[in-house]
């Protein structure tokens, strides 16, 4: 079964500080790749996702990941953190090998940006 | 607006009762899934339908029921037969197939309680 790990349950940034939020997934077939930023009692907004092609991926707000196969990484990036980026991010994966399309969440990493 | 509606935002369960949670789409999805937040663990899949009159049981599917009988609706029942359902509910929806395949929309949740 897929596996997806966020390092860090919680990061803290400065405004204006770089954004790095770490996802590491578990798989021998590389999978579709996603971010996700839920607000505070709201549902999840796509902010990006990767399926084939350029490795490097703009999303919404600014944000881009970068999925690297040697690594099993799909870490999340923005240069210049602003208040309103305060919520939690959910990186999930999708097996490609599979027709169901079910995606597998990690537990998320809730990001607070100090003024 | 197309989107995904969920309804009631709030609900609470008493003892022994059975709650139902509404969600519908008119963004003519064909994918329909629900999954349950509890904090720091992520989103885990309850159940999932990719067509009308068929549903599968996700990852934590015990105490949870489901139907589908029309496209855009994926209705949610909680039975008593769950004895922890707190927690944050939502459903999402998916197109099956084409370029957008894989991406899922989410509504805004349901908070169910115990009183």
């Amino acid at each position: 079964a897929q596996s997806v790990t966020q390092l860090g349950s919680h990061v803290s940034v400065s405004e204006g500080a770089l954004v790095l939020l770490r996802c590491n997934y578990s798989s021998s077939v590389p999978p579709y790749l996603f971010w996700y930023v839920q607000y505070p009692n709201q549902g999840l907004q796509l902010l990006l996702k990767y399926t084939t092609g350029a490795t490097l991926v703009k999303g919404i707000n600014g944000f881009e990941a970068e999925f690297k196969k040697s690594e099993t990484s799909f870490h999340l990036t923005k240069p210049s953190a602003h208040m309103s980026d305060a919520a939690e991010y959910f990186c999930a994966v999708s097996d490609r090998e599979r027709s169901n399309y079910k995606l597998t969440f990690g537990k998320g990493t809730l990001l607070t940006v100090n003024p | 607006d197309g989107g995904i509606t969920q309804s009631p935002k709030y609900l609470f369960r008493k003892e022994g009762q059975n709650v139902t949670l509404s969600c519908e789409q008119n963004l003519n999805h064909d994918a329909m899934y629900w999954y349950r937040q509890d904090p720091g663990q992520g989103l885990r899949l309850i159940y999932y339908s990719q067509i009308v009159n068929d549903f599968q049981k996700g990852d934590i599917a015990e105490g949870y029921s489901v139907s589908r009988e029309k496209k855009e609706s994926f209705p949610l029942t909680v039975t008593s037969a769950q004895k922890n359902p707190t927690a944050f509910y939502l459903c999402a929806s998916s197109p099956w197939g084409g370029q957008t395949k894989n991406i899922q929309y989410f509504g805004a949740g349901t908070r169910l309680s115990v009183l």
